[in-house]
């Protein structure tokens, strides 16, 4: 019965090749983050999704693209991945932002060549 | 300036024992504070959220306190097993701009 699937779990791209992270969920929420999460490291929000209207967070470096088609799925892109942008990519759902906890999925760990 | 701070870094206790994590926080203005389990290679977990009026909440082996007055958090693990070995996190959420803010976490290594 899993909530959040994200695919795949290990992603490895080459250097500067567009590469494509995807995330459903069955939970039918609202809101939808992508995260980063480097070894050791807290996750860092990219940007989220509050039903189609979308949220950049001011630090999220242009290369990190995304795309909510519809309520239960949300893509992740990276248009020239560099070797800095290895990293464990999480997605999480709520059904609303403020008080409501997140649903994290197990995430995709990307590495690039 | 918006942090929040968890210690220790990393912790190492025999199964059984019992251990307290410590969350500090500078949010302001306070909506809510989480704690999640993040197993290695998973995602986070939440086992509890606490808002402004809640000093004490429990999920089973797992209580948290919060003392808004001190802007801190923590989190008290029972009878630790090796099931617990994982790092724990603390997100603290801001009221105005539904902005939230995580902690570098807690690693912890239960052994047997």
């Amino acid at each position: 019965d899993a909530m959040v699937i994200q695919n795949p779990r290990y992603q490895v791209t080459q250097f500067g090749k567009p590469v494509t992270l995807s995330c459903s969920q069955t939970l039918n929420h609202n809101v939808m983050y992508w995260y980063q999460q480097k070894s050791s490291q807290a996750p860092k929000l990219l940007f989220h999704y509050y039903d189609k209207d979308f949220n950049n967070e001011a630090d999220t470096p242009d290369n990190f693209q995304s795309r909510r088609p519809n309520t239960s799925f949300c893509f992740l892109d990276i248009r020239s991945p560099g070797l800095g942008d290895a990293a464990m990519y999480l997605c999480a759902t709520s059904s609303d932002r403020g008080n409501q906890p997140q649903h994290f999925g197990d995430g995709t760990r990307l590495s690039i060549l | 300036k918006n942090q929040v701070e968890q210690s220790p870094q990393s912790l190492i206790i025999l199964e059984g024992k019992n251990c307290t994590l410590q969350c500090n926080y500078t949010v302001s203005p306070f909506s809510n504070l989480r704690w999640y389990k993040q197993d290695t290679g998973r995602g986070p977990v939440s086992l509890t959220i606490m808002t402004f009026s809640e000093n004490t909440k429990s999920n089973g082996r797992y209580t948290a306190t919060l003392d808004a007055d001190t802007k801190q958090s923590s989190l008290h693990i029972t009878a630790s097993q090796l099931s617990d070995s994982a790092s724990y996190i603390c997100v603290v959420s801001e009221r105005h701009f539904n902005k939230f803010y995580f902690g570098s976490g807690t690693k912890l290594n239960v052994k047997p």
